[in-house]
């Protein structure tokens, strides 16, 4: 089977930084994807990872452990606009290359 | 700028109503596109994938009679409510991929469906 698990919910401060971690189970890995979603709105491509290590875009930073099962998305110098729901999603190869995701890690970010 | 279309964005209808929505890949050929479901304060659960020319797979669960999916060219992909109830309400979204096993999916904004 496949399973994804992600916190629920996290809240942190304006200029903060904040660590969102997965950790995931699959029969098969072809890369892990974090997206965003404000709500009501679809879900944004933030980052993609295949190899083991650190990609990092502006404030946002992702790591990958596949040996570990383990990613973790990194928010810093938090601002207002990243409240929103983060979701981590694997592809599996064994599932046809579909994207599974996570159940999503709702931030709040206060000021 | 937006790479996947989905439209309408927001339906509300009749009970009774079949409500199509149609998903496009607007610079590339996606010879997979996928079709979620999300309700409110959950995830994004998959209902079936996609493939040009050839007939969907449903996930477990999805009645195929249902939500009918059509893609029939690589840039276009339709799925089609069928005689919609009230608990087919839901945020409905389509996402897009090509062959190439790295890139990632990109989403259409997604269609909020409210069936009275």
């Amino acid at each position: 089977g496949q399973n994804i698990d992600q916190p629920t919910e996290m809240t942190a401060t304006e200029g903060a930084i904040v660590q969102i971690n997965c950790t995931y189970q699959t029969s098969g890995f072809n890369g892990l994807f974090w997206y965003q979603q404000h709500a009501g709105e679809a879900p944004t491509f933030l980052s993609y990872n295949v190899l083991d290590g650190l990609e990092e875009k502006g404030r946002f930073s992702s790591f990958l452990s596949r040996s570990k099962g383990y990613s973790y998305l990194l928010l810093k110098e938090l601002q207002m606009k990243d409240s929103a729901s983060y979701l981590c999603a694997v592809r599996d190869p064994a599932a046809g290359n579909k994207l599974t995701f996570g159940g999503g890690t709702r931030v709040l970010v206060k000021p | 700028g937006a790479v996947v279309s989905q439209h309408p964005s927001r339906v509300i209808c009749k009970s009774g109503t079949s409500v199509k929505i149609e998903c496009r890949s607007l610079d590339f050929q996606a010879t997979t596109m996928f079709w979620y479901r999300q309700f409110p304060k959950q995830s994004l659960m998959l209902m079936a994938t996609s493939n040009e020319g050839s007939k969907a797979t449903y996930e477990q669960g999805v009645e195929k009679d249902k939500f009918l999916i059509n893609h029939a060219s690589l840039t276009l992909s339709t799925l089609t409510v069928t005689s919609a109830h009230p608990e087919d309400s839901s945020f409905y979204i389509c996402s897009a991929g090509t062959a190439l096993g790295n890139q990632p999916q990109h989403f259409g904004d997604g269609t909020r469906l409210s069936i009275l």
